[in-house]
């Protein structure tokens, strides 16, 4: 099955600083998503970006899918950022694959 | 707009006992999938259904586990005679089938198997 790793593992920001994170995935896909997991454990979706750049507020992310690879931007972080950001990848109409995620912390 | 929803919350279990956990997804989603994730890692694909239909299942699901979709509309996870290794987070997504098939998430049941 498809594999995907997720760098760095673990960022530390200060409040306002600008962070890249990176997924590479090994094969093609159908569909990524970028998830962030709150401290109670909920995903919120954050994009579904088989191709192509979107953006949202202060979150924006790539994906060259011809080079196997995913970007999401933070900007002007903020202490609500922190949090765990996973990135998913599905191979076939059907299943996600995670990485590990990358654990984020914002201080003020 | 109600999102995906998964009842209990929270369950504390002593090893060797039954329990059952329940997913309602997106009401217009066809598509119906439950993850585990452990501490400090990413979650794992369990199983999924289309409808009432239950499509594929990972190697995780032992024999002690079974998933159920009756109707199409709710999900049932029922794991048997539980062990302390299947203390996890239990969370169910929902998509519609297609090419467009965005996956949302509940907010998961927590499981502690003493």
């Amino acid at each position: 099955g498809i594999q995907v790793e997720q760098s760095p593992p673990d960022l530390i920001l200060q409040e306002g600083a600008n962070s890249t994170l990176r997924c590479n995935f090994s094969d093609s896909v159908n569909n990524l998503q970028w998830f962030h997991q709150n401290p109670w454990g909920q995903l919120i979706n954050l994009f579904y970006i088989p191709s192509g750049t979107k953006q949202n507020g202060r979150l924006s992310a790539t994906t060259v899918a011809t080079e196997r690879y995913s970007l999401l931007y933070i900007s002007s972080s903020q202490t609500t950022d922190s949090g765990v950001y996973f990135c998913a990848a599905m191979e076939r109409y059907s299943t996600l694959t995670f990485g590990k995620g990358t654990m984020l912390l914002v201080s003020p | 707009d109600t999102g995906v929803s998964q009842n209990p919350r929270h369950k504390i279990t002593k090893r060797g006992q039954n329990v059952t956990f329940r997913c309602d997804p997106i009401s217009e989603h066809n598509r119906l999938y439950w993850y585990r994730q452990t501490l400090g890692q990413g979650p794992e694909f369990l199983t999924y259904f289309q409808n009432e239909a239950q499509l594929e299942k990972s190697r995780l699901l032992s024999d002690r586990f079974s998933a159920e979709r009756p109707k199409g509309s709710f999900s049932t996870l029922e794991i048997q005679r539980t062990e302390q290794g299947d203390s996890a987070m239990y969370l169910c997504a929902s998509s519609l089938a297609g090419l467009y098939n965005e996956q949302f998430f509940g907010p998961g049941t927590r499981l502690t198997v003493l």
